[in-house]
Order: structure tokens, then C-alpha cells, then sequence
């Protein structure tokens, strides 16, 4: 069965540090997805991209946060300079179509600590 | 602002016991998704629902689009049904691309 896969799954950084989060979606899917839950909190939305550029996203997706499909097979979430704050789960979905009317395929998630 | 509220926030039953989940949302939406998510954290789609109802397995789940409201039941609840459960929705903002808006979840446990 098809999954998305990323990597790594727990990642320990200091802050200031930057870090990058590693997504494969699944392989004939167009719609790309960064969620993140902290600890204890709800799941939520930081940025889709579709067609190779960012479609929509959160007021938490500031500048700090960038995202990039370098080679047509992997998706990154890149923070250039850590905050304890960012400490969180992140989690990476794709989909074969936008608007919701399909159905969304999670990764396991990275945790990130930073400290 | 899309609001998306579940109830109850806990719950435990016993084994065999018929449960529900239930999920308001605010705004209109194009689908609501069930999720569910284990204690090791990753997130795997149980539904995705426009109207009606699906069924898969012990597991039902039913959409009122007038009133905002969708249901997750789960038939003979055994122990490994243990989890979180999450509703989402994707809102009718025309977008084509926009994130979920996520519920805070339903931790069920289901005990021997």
C-alpha cells in the first residue's frame, strides 16, 4: 500500500539552529501538506503547495519556515532558525487532488525538539 | 473563523460497548475527514465524507451537511480501538488547496 515516508523521525536540534524536515509523498499525488501538533494540542495547518509553489498558508508559516520539492520525488519543510516553540510534531500529507474531496495520506510524523 | 468542536473531549467504555463521536464544525465544507491517531503520534485517514454515510468495517460514520454535524461510531469496541480520534474539515473557501482545519480530538479508551 502506498505511504508517505518521513525522515527523520525524531529530530533534536539547539536553538538557532536550522532544520530540515523530509517528506515522500506519495508518488502520483499533486497536493502536498506541513502540519504540526504541539504537545497536547490540535493538529494544524502550516502550508500546502501544489504545481511546484505554495498555495496556501497559515499565520505560523512566517518567514522563518520555508518549503521546497527540490528533485520531484521529496518535500521539505525547512525552519532557518529554531525557537523552543517550534518544538512540536510534524506531519507531512498528500493527495491527489485539492479541495478536500479526497482523501488525505499522513505520514508518521517527525518530532522536533529543540532545546 | 472555521471552528471545529468534538465531543466528548474523553471517553472510556468497555469491551463490546457501541460507541460515539461527535463533530460540529462553523463554516461550509467541501469534506470532513475521521482521523485517527495512535499513541506513537502518526495520523491515519479513517474517512472522508461529503454526505451520507460510510461504513468500513466496525466503524460508521455520518454527515448532516445542513446541520454542520458528523458522527463516528464504532460497533463491539475492543481494546485496540484505543487512540485518538480527530475530526477535520476542509472548509468552502474555493481555494482548491487549503489545509485542514483540525478538532482537538477524542481520546477513547476501551477497556478488557
Amino acid at each position: 500500500e502506498p505511504e508517505v515516508t518521513q525522515t527523520p523521525s525524531h529530530q533534536v536540534t539547539q536553538m538557532g539552529q536550522e532544520v530540515i524536515l523530509r517528506c515522500v509523498p506519495i508518488s502520483n499525488h499533486l497536493y502536498f501538506y506541513w502540519y504540526r501538533q504541539i504537545l497536547g494540542q490540535k493538529v494544524e495547518f502550516l502550508v500546502s503547495f501544489y504545481n511546484n509553489e505554495i498555495s496556501e498558508k497559515s499565520e505560523i508559516f512566517d518567514d522563518q519556515f520555508s518549503v521546497e520539492r527540490p528533485d520531484g520525488s521529496n518535500f521539505t519543510l525547512k525552519i532557518r532558525s529554531t525557537k523552543l516553540e517550534d518544538s512540536a510534531m510534524y506531519f507531512c500529507a498528500s493527495s491527489g487532488q485539492g479541495g478536500g474531496n479526497t482523501e488525505a495520506f499522513f505520514g508518521q510524523g517527525t518530532r522536533l525538539t529543540v532545546v | 473563523k472555521n471552528e471545529v468542536e468534538q465531543s466528548p473531549q474523553n471517553l472510556t467504555a468497555q469491551e463490546g460497548e457501541f460507541i460515539t463521536i461527535n463533530c460540529s464544525y462553523s463554516v461550509g465544507i467541501s469534506a470532513l475527514h475521521w482521523l485517527q491517531q495512535h499513541p506513537g503520534g502518526g495520523i491515519v485517514s479513517l474517512f472522508m465524507l461529503s454526505s451520507g454515510k460510510k461504513k468500513h468495517g466496525r466503524l460508521i460514520a455520518t454527515i448532516n451537511i445542513q446541520e454542520k454535524h458528523s458522527s463516528l461510531h464504532i460497533t463491539a469496541s475492543h481494546p485496540r480501538d484505543s487512540a485518538v480520534y480527530i475530526c477535520a474539515v476542509f472548509p468552502n473557501s474555493g481555494g482548491g488547496a487549503d489545509g485542514l482545519t483540525f478538532g482537538k480530538g477524542t481520546h477513547l479508551i476501551i477497556q478488557p
